[in-house]
């Protein structure tokens, strides 16, 4: 089967750093994606991981372990806004783009 | 960026009524588009993938009889949600992959209400 978990919330003060986690078990692996989501909105591209390490995107940050098969995205110097739930999909190999995704993370910014 | 649209934003029907959902790819060509649906604060479940010309895949207990795609060009996708159900009430979202295909570009999505 394939399944990919992420804590289902996660609360954290404006200005912290947080770091969500997400494990996965897929047939065929090729890449870990994160998406935003804000309550009624399309889910929006945030982050991208083919290789092991740290992939850095302005505030956000994305690591990647293949042999663990465990990823994380990091949030830094959080703001009111960033307040959504944070996906990672995993793109699959041998399949065109087709992405599976996690159970997602309710991330609330506190003042 | 790619641009991705949907239309409808929302629609309500009556149930055994049919809908048709449209997704377009604005400034780019899309050999391949997904649709996924969303129940209210779960995942996005990938629904099927739209190719162009083509028959689509539908991904394991999707009825294709139900859900029918179609993908008659480069910019535009449909999904048309056949005697609809209260239990097909959902947000329909629709993605196109974008170059290297390391992205996926979402439309705003569509919610549906099924009475």
């Amino acid at each position: 089967g394939q399944s990919l978990e992420q804590p289902s919330e996660v609360t954290a003060v404006e200005g912290a750093i947080v770091q969500m986690n997400c494990t996965y078990q897929t047939s065929g692996f090729y890449g870990l994606s994160w998406y935003q989501q804000h309550d009624g909105g399309a889910p929006t591209f945030l982050s991208y991981n083919a290789l092991d390490g740290l992939e850095e995107t302005g505030r956000f940050s994305s690591f990647l372990s293949r042999s663990d098969s465990y990823g994380y995205l990091l949030l830094q110097e959080l703001q009111m806004k960033d307040s959504a739930s944070y996906f990672c999909a995993v793109k699959r190999s041998g399949a065109t783009n087709k992405l599976i995704f996690g159970t997602g993370t309710l991330l609330a910014v506190q003042p | 960026g790619a641009v991705v649209s949907q239309h409808p934003s929302w629609v309500i029907c009556k149930s055994g009524t049919s809908v048709k959902i449209e997704c377009r790819s604005l400034d780019f060509q899309a050999t391949t588009m997904f649709w996924y649906r969303q129940f209210p604060k779960q995942s996005l479940m990938l629904m099927a993938t739209s190719n162009e010309g083509s028959k689509a895949t539908y991904e394991q207990g999707v009825e294709k009889d139900k859900f029918l795609i179609n993908h008659a060009s480069l910019t535009l996708s449909t999904l048309t949600v056949t005697s609809a159900h209260p239990e097909d009430s959902s947000f329909y979202i629709c993605s196109a992959g974008g170059g290297l295909a390391d992205t996926q570009y979402f439309g705003p999505g569509t919610r549906l209400t099924v009475l």
